[in-house]
């Protein structure tokens, strides 16, 4: 299965809403990122949380990390219909050049 | 503005034929890559790059092949050995593996 793995893989809200992402791994991590996809288009980079660090903010962002679980969570406050898009996982594995993405969830955000 | 550049946004491919999917980057960045997206199977790893005139392959590399003579260009070839070349093709640069990459916005490759 994958490192990295999206739960849900979908979730439908309202505007206005919050909405929380979770991501487990299974190997020792340098850092875990998150990432956005509006359908047909590349990815873009939300935001990256070191190994040593348990939150981090951005704007409506939220992310934490949990290593003894090896699980992170992505929140979006006050969530928007712009919000709409896929939202992916990627881990930086120790010992390893390489970013194992997850497969995606897909979030909906009603307006 | 700095950026990564995928070009074309659409191609399509006979079969049997070569095709080769351009990506260019002003961002000074040192590493390069290339990821594949089918439905419901996330990224894979095709190529990567971490610095000019060596590449590294990723998880799915039989029948791709990709070069890196410039620091700002890295551009993936599918050859006719790719059997299921049909996919969204993903080129991403970083400064380094540790921070977040920079995404192009894709290739449709289909098979015709």
């Amino acid at each position: 299965s994958q490192q990295g793995e999206e739960d849900p893989q979908a979730l439908s809200i309202q505007e206005g809403e919050n909405a929380t992402m979770n991501c487990s791994y299974k190997t020792s991590i340098n850092n875990l990122q998150w990432y956005r996809q509006n359908s047909g288009r590349g990815l873009v980079h939300l935001i990256l949380i070191r190994s040593n660090e348990r939150e981090k903010h951005s704007g409506r962002l939220r992310v934490t990390l949990d290593t003894s679980k090896k699980s992170s969570s992505l929140l979006i406050t006050a969530s928007r219909a712009a919000d709409t898009a896929s939202y992916f996982c990627a881990t930086a594995l120790r010992g390893s050049e390489k970013l194992v993405f997850g497969k995606g969830m897909k979030l909906t955000v009603n307006p | 503005d700095g950026g990564i550049t995928q070009s074309p946004k659409y191609l399509f491919r006979k079969e049997g034929q070569n095709v080769t999917l351009s990506c260019e980057q002003n961002l000074n960045h040192d590493a390069m890559y290339w990821y594949r997206q089918d439905p419901g199977q996330g990224l894979r790893l095709i190529y990567y790059s971490q610095i000019v005139n060596d590449f590294q392959k990723g998880d799915i590399a039989e029948g791709y092949s990709v070069s890196r003579e410039k620091k700002e260009s890295f551009p993936l070839t599918v050859t006719s050995a790719q059997k299921n070349p049909t996919a969204f093709y993903l080129c991403a640069s970083s400064i380094n593996r540790r921070d977040g990459y920079t995404f192009g916005s894709g290739t449709r490759l289909t098979v015709v």
